[in-house]
């Protein structure tokens, strides 16, 4: 059974670039025909899909973040990443992570637990 | 982009009674690619129906979803205690977006 783990820090100054990784375990990361998305969730608030990684290393992103977002993955360490450019309060969030397999119908699972970061000085 | 609009904004029901949540796309979702997810507070969401109308792993019969297009619905045919959440709808055939979110509370 797969499993996903955000880590990273969670205090970031403005101005600064967001940096997360999501830790995947119970399978490998490159195999079958899936992706690897970023998602965030203001306190409060709904959620907004940041971007994704096909296992061949193509990206996607979301257009209102896309100037900033940058996704990578490490095969070698069955861990995806992503970095936010130019933070400031407005990216302050619960990021999660999660797979699908969007070209077989089926969409985000699982998730990870989600790690909260906070933008302040 | 497809703009997903949920109805009601907060549900009120009682345990044992019907919960009929919307969810309606601004373009049609191709494929009914929708799914449905349950977040309860401090988790992660949880899937619990893709393709508008099948259940995921696990998911009690007691959740179904329904619809094609434009609208779709979410219904719990008799709710329990642990059925009071937020549920999004999530269409996946054209980028991904997500609804702003149905909150279910104990009446």
């Amino acid at each position: 059974q797969v499993q996903l783990q955000e880590s990273g820090p969670g205090l970031v100054k403005p101005s600064q670039t967001l940096s997360l990784t999501c830790t995947v375990s119970g399978g490998s990361i490159s195999s079958g025909s899936y992706y690897w998305s970023w998602i965030r969730q203001p306190a409060g608030k709904g959620l907004e899909w940041i971007g994704r990684i096909y296992t061949s290393g193509s990206t996607n992103y979301n257009p209102s973040l896309k100037s900033r977002v940058t996704i990578s993955v490490d095969t070698s360490k069955n861990q995806f990443s992503l970095k936010l450019s130019s933070v400031t309060a407005a990216d302050t969030a619960v990021y999660y992570c999660a797979r699908d397999r969007i070209d077989y119908g089926e969409p985000f699972d699982p998730w990870g637990q989600g790690t909260l970061v906070t933008v302040s000085s | 982009e497809i703009v997903l609009t949920q109805s009601p904004g907060t549900l009120s029901l009682s345990p044992g009674e019907r919960a009929t949540l919307s969810c309606r796309a601004s373009q049609s979702v191709s494929s009914s690619y929708l799914a449905w997810y349950q977040q309860k507070p401090g988790q992660a969401p949880r899937l619990l129906i893709y393709g508008a109308s099948s259940r995921a792993t696990g998911i009690p019969d007691r959740f179904s979803g329904s619809g094609s297009g434009t609208d779709f619905t979410l219904t719990i045919s008799r709710l329990e205690p642990e059925d009071f959440a937020v549920y999004y709808c999530q269409q996946y055939g054209k980028g991904y977006t997500f609804g702003q979110g149905t909150k279910l509370e104990i009446k």
